[in-house]
């Protein structure tokens, strides 16, 4: 089965700071990733999919881009309400394997 | 918009088959794929299955021996079974609606499941 990694695990930047997650796939998926948002005690919410397609009512702060085995989600200015857990999720194939998260807070 | 709401039994017994429901408003059970998804206390996500209105289903291999999920055109529900339950078993189970397969765009609250006797 092909793993995903994310990159860094955790991050603390100031509001306003741009921010950039890396996640990797084990073999290449094409464009086949998802980006969803967990905010402490609440539902994943979906963010991105196909890699860099916004999903409706997503603020343009977030964007998505990369193929194949490598790819990054960019917050362009944070925000006090972007402090989550972000994960990675590829869905070329079954199982649709999440990452294993990267905690974002403010410093 | 679709709303998805999760029920059974919080506690359930090492050994024992876990037993949920999902119950769909607002869309039809034709329209989109459904999913199960867990998520241990403090950890990641693990996506569990899916099925399509027509019976059709894919498990992830992890689970594979245990999982069973169904659904019910006519209650507009799905449902997940897991047998052979232990502790490591204890999640927040969600169920999900998927418009496109693997991409998950409607989630309900989840429901805790502990695993102990």
């Amino acid at each position: 089965d092909i793993q995903m990694t994310q990159s860094p695990s955790s991050l603390s930047a100031s509001v306003g700071d741009r921010v950039t997650i890396t996640c990797r796939a084990s073999q290449g998926i094409s464009n086949y990733l998802a980006w969803y948002q967990q905010k402490p005690g609440k539902v994943p919410k979906l963010l991105i999919y196909a890699a860099s397609t916004l999903q409706s009512g997503v603020p343009s702060r977030f964007s998505g881009s990369g193929s194949g085995t490598d790819f990054t989600l960019t917050i362009s200015s944070l925000q006090p309400e972007d402090v989550a857990t972000y994960y990675c999720q590829k869905y070329n194939s079954a199982p649709f394997t999440f990452g294993p998260g990267t905690k974002v807070d403010i410093k | 918009q679709v709303q998805l709401q999760e029920s059974g039994p919080g506690l359930v017994k090492p050994s024992e088959t876990l037993s949920l429901t999902c119950t769909v408003s607002g869309g039809s059970i034709s329209s989109y794929y459904w999913s199960w998804i867990r998520q241990p206390p403090g950890k990641g996500l693990e996506w569990i299955g899916y099925i399509y209105y027509s019976g059709s289903t894919n498990y992830n291999p992890s689970l594979k021996s245990r999982v069973t999920i169904s659904v019910d055109t006519s209650k507009n529900q799905f449902s997940l079974k897991l047998s052979s339950v232990t502790a490591a078993d204890t999640a927040v189970y969600y169920c999900a609606g998927l418009r496109i397969v693997g991409v998950i765009d409607y989630w309900g609250q989840g429901t805790l499941v502990t695993v102990s006797s």
